[in-house]
C-alpha cells in the first residue's frame, strides 16, 4: 500500500533562514514524488516533482527537494525563507506503474516569521 | 488557458437537499480528479476519470455521492441527499498523459467549492 507521512503539522522559521519540510513515503514500487503548496482559500499548486534522474530536484519559487531512496524521504527545502512562503505544503506519492492514484500527506503548515 | 474552473465557489444548503458541484478541466487534459478536503481527514481522492470514463471510484464515501463526466470539458459531483458531515472543500483537478502512455504527470487544481450543509 502507498502512503505518505509528513511528521510535522507546523513548521516555524525566521525570514531569511533556511527551511525544511519533511516527507517520508512508502510504496511497493518506484515512486513518483510531488510537492504542492496551498495558499488560503486556494487550490493546490504544483511546486516540483521527482520522476527519475538526479536526486536533487529544483522547482518553483526557489524550492528544491532531495530524493533519498535509502531513507524513503523527499524533504522540501529552501535556502532563504520569505514571509510569502507561509502556506500549507503537501507531499504526494504515486507508484510509477499501475494505479494512477495520488496519495497525499496530511500537510505541513509553514509560517515564516518576519 | 484559464485553468481548472469550478462552480460554485461557495455553497450553503440544508440537510437533505441535493447539491451539484461543477468542474471544467483544462482543455486537452484527459484525466480528471475529484478530491475532498477536511480538517479531520485531510485531502481524499473521491474518484477519477480518464477520457471521460470513471476509473476508480473507491473513494466515494457512499451511494449518496455520484460523479459524471458527459464530455471532455465538463464533470459534475452530486450529493443527494446532503448531510452536515459532507461539509468540506471539494477540489477538482485535471492532468494529461503523454501520447502513447497511460501515465499522467502533475495535476492542476481548481480553486475548490466550499460546501456547508446545515
Amino acid at each position: 500500500a502507498q502512503s505518505v507521512a509528513q511528521p510535522e503539522d507546523q513548521v516555524n522559521v525566521a525570514e531569511g533562514n533556511p527551511l525544511t519540510v519533511k516527507c517520508t513515503y512508502s510504496v511497493s514500487g518506484n515512486p513518483y514524488l510531488f510537492w504542492y503548496v496551498q495558499y488560503p482559500n486556494r487550490g493546490l499548486q504544483f511546486l516540483l516533482k521527482y520522476i527519475t534522474g538526479d536526486n536533487l530536484v529544483k522547482g518553483s519559487y526557489g524550492f528544491e527537494a532531495e530524493f533519498n531512496k535509502s531513507q524513503t524521504s523527499f524533504h522540501l527545502k529552501k535556502p532563504s525563507a520569505l514571509v510569502s512562503d507561509s502556506a500549507l505544503y503537501f507531499c504526494a506519492v504515486r507508484v510509477q506503474t499501475g494505479a494512477n492514484n495520488l496519495f497525499f500527506g496530511t500537510g505541513t503548515r509553514l509560517t515564516v516569521i518576519p | 488557458d484559464a485553468g481548472v474552473i469550478q462552480s460554485p465557489r461557495h455553497e450553503v444548503t440544508e440537510m437533505g437537499q441535493e447539491v451539484t458541484l461543477r468542474c471544467k478541466p483544462i482543455s486537452g487534459h484527459d484525466y480528471l480528479f475529484w478530491y475532498r478536503q477536511t480538517m479531520m481527514r485531510g485531502l481524499e481522492l473521491l474518484i477519477y476519470f480518464n477520457n471521460n470514463v470513471p476509473i476508480d471510484d473507491s473513494g466515494m464515501p457512499e451511494d449518496r455521492f455520484s460523479a459524471k463526466m458527459p464530455n471532455a470539458s465538463f464533470s459534475t459531483l452530486k450529493i443527494q441527499p446532503s448531510e452536515p458531515r459532507d461539509s468540506a472543500v471539494y477540489f477538482c483537478a485535471s492532468s494529461w498523459s503523454p501520447r502513447g502512455t497511460r501515465s499522467w504527470d502533475e495535476q492542476f487544481f481548481g480553486p475548490g467549492t466550499r460546501l456547508t450543509v446545515l
